[in-house]
């Protein structure tokens, strides 16, 4: 069964580096989104993408954070200067064009901002 | 924003029981999706509700979409062990864009 898949499981990286989660949606899929989730929290919504455009974006996606298509397969979600309250887990999800409605979500990146 | 209560927040049962968690929201939805999340993974669609009043279920599961579109409920028939995790409620309002509304999740323990 397709699946959503993200690299790398786990990243650990100073305050003020920069990171780029990776993510592989399911091939067929058209929109796709990126989500974080602090520790013990809810799952919030960051930023979705349609049409190689970002369509919505939470006041969360400020302009440390960037996304990109490079290619015909892989969305990756960048953070330029991360700060220690960057840390949770990021996961990435992506639906197909009958609708944005039933999102498929990856397994997660956990970022540990040091 | 929008608000997602979900209740309860955490619950223990004896293995073969049946559960019941519900969500509700001061505001309208298109859709409610559930999920389920084990530690340290990513959440998996259980079921997916498109209309009010809409009653669906996936084997053990069984999901409505609440009349006022305010509200959905999960029941899990017959727990078993491997039901063990946090189940999410999660609201789309298709006026508002194609963001998931999360719900804070209810914590599933089963006793063998």
């Amino acid at each position: 069964e397709p699946e959503v898949t993200q690299t790398p499981s786990h990243q650990v990286t100073q305050m003020g580096q920069e990171v780029i989660l990776r993510c592989v949606p399911i091939s067929n899929h058209l929109y796709f989104y990126w989500y974080r989730q602090i520790l013990g929290q809810k799952v919030e919504f960051l930023v979705s993408f349609y049409n190689n455009e970002i369509s919505e974006k939470s006041e969360i996606f400020d302009d440390q954070f960037s996304v990109e298509r490079p290619d015909g397969s892989n969305f990756t979600l960048k953070i330029r200067s991360t700060k220690l309250e960057d840390s949770a887990m990021y996961f990435c999800a992506s639906s197909d064009g009958s609708g944005p409605s039933e999102q498929y979500f990856g397994p997660g990146t956990r970022l540990t901002v040091t | 924003g929008q608000q997602l209560n979900q209740s309860p927040q955490s619950m223990f049962i004896q293995e073969g029981e049946d559960v019941s968690m519900n969500c509700t929201s001061s505001s309208i939805f298109n859709t409610w999706l559930w999920y389920k999340q084990d530690p340290g993974e990513g959440p998996v669609l259980l079921i997916a509700l498109y209309k009010a009043g809409e009653l669906t279920s996936n084997g053990r599961l069984t999901a409505q979409f609440g009349i006022t579109r305010k509200d959905s409920f999960l029941n899990i028939s017959a727990s078993i062990p491997s039901d063990v995790g946090i189940y999410f409620c999660a609201g789309l309002d298709n006026n508002a864009g194609n963001m998931l509304t999360f719900g804070g999740g209810t914590r599933l323990m089963v006793k063998p």
